[in-house]
């Protein structure tokens, strides 16, 4: 059973601190994705990585992919209150996605 | 979320009732997946389908559970005999293509309450 690991599982900052979450297994993926959830939605995509040691950005976040197709991190510089949310990886082989539990972010104005 | 649409939003079923869940993939998408989401937990993967056929439903439970998605209209996902352990919000997703890094479009999900 493929299984991914986030941690930390909640994260309380104040506006404009920086902050990482990891997402971490012991299967190779792939590509992984990164999704938003806020509450009472769905989730929504924020990116796709597929080659190792790949790193992408959008805006004030910075994704990346191991090395080895096992884990990812996402950084978030300058937090903003409209960063809060829980933030989901999914990594995908040949079976359908798989989900981490999540890291629920709180950021306070 | 990319035009999934999903309905109703909110459900509320006696148990023992039944519970249809719809789902209308992104206009062009023809692959639609369903996952159930505890509080405070990730998503888990139910069942993937393409049009009339089921693909995947290891994630299903064999009993009372069943989902289609037919030539014309929206993916069902019906619940049968629903009990308060079936309290959860169902997600449908859907993706345009199967193959490579394909990404799911996710709709607002149907929570729906056992009472």
């Amino acid at each position: 059973t493929q299984l991914l690991e986030q941690s930390p599982q909640f994260l309380s900052i104040q506006e404009g601190e920086n902050l990482t979450v990891y997402c971490n297994s012991s299967s190779v993926f792939s590509s992984l994705q990164w999704y938003r959830q806020e509450p009472g939605e769905g989730p929504v995509l924020l990116v796709t990585v597929v080659t190792g040691g790949e790193v992408k950005k959008l805006k004030r976040l910075t994704f990346q992919f191991g090395d080895a197709r096992k884990d990812s991190s996402l950084h978030i510089t300058a937090a903003q209150p409209g960063d809060t949310g829980l933030y989901l990886c999914a990594g995908r082989s040949r079976t359908p996605l798989v989900f981490g539990k999540g890291t629920r972010l709180s950021v306070i104005a | 979320n990319a035009g999934v649409m999903q309905n109703p939003r909110h459900l509320v079923r006696r148990r023992g009732q039944e519970a249809r869940l719809r789902c209308s993939p992104v206009k062009g998408h023809s692959h639609v997946y369903w996952y159930r989401q505890l509080p405070e937990e990730g998503l888990k993967f139910m069942v993937y389908l393409q049009k009339e056929n089921i693909i995947d439903e290891s994630g299903m439970p064999k009993e009372r559970f069943s989902a289609e998605f037919p030539k014309e209209g929206p993916s069902i996902l019906r619940i049968q005999q629903v009990v308060r352990g079936d309290s959860a919000a169902y997600f449908c997703a859907s993706s345009p293509q199967r193959g490579g890094p394909y990404e799911q479009y996710f709709g607002p999900g149907t929570r729906l309450t056992v009472t």
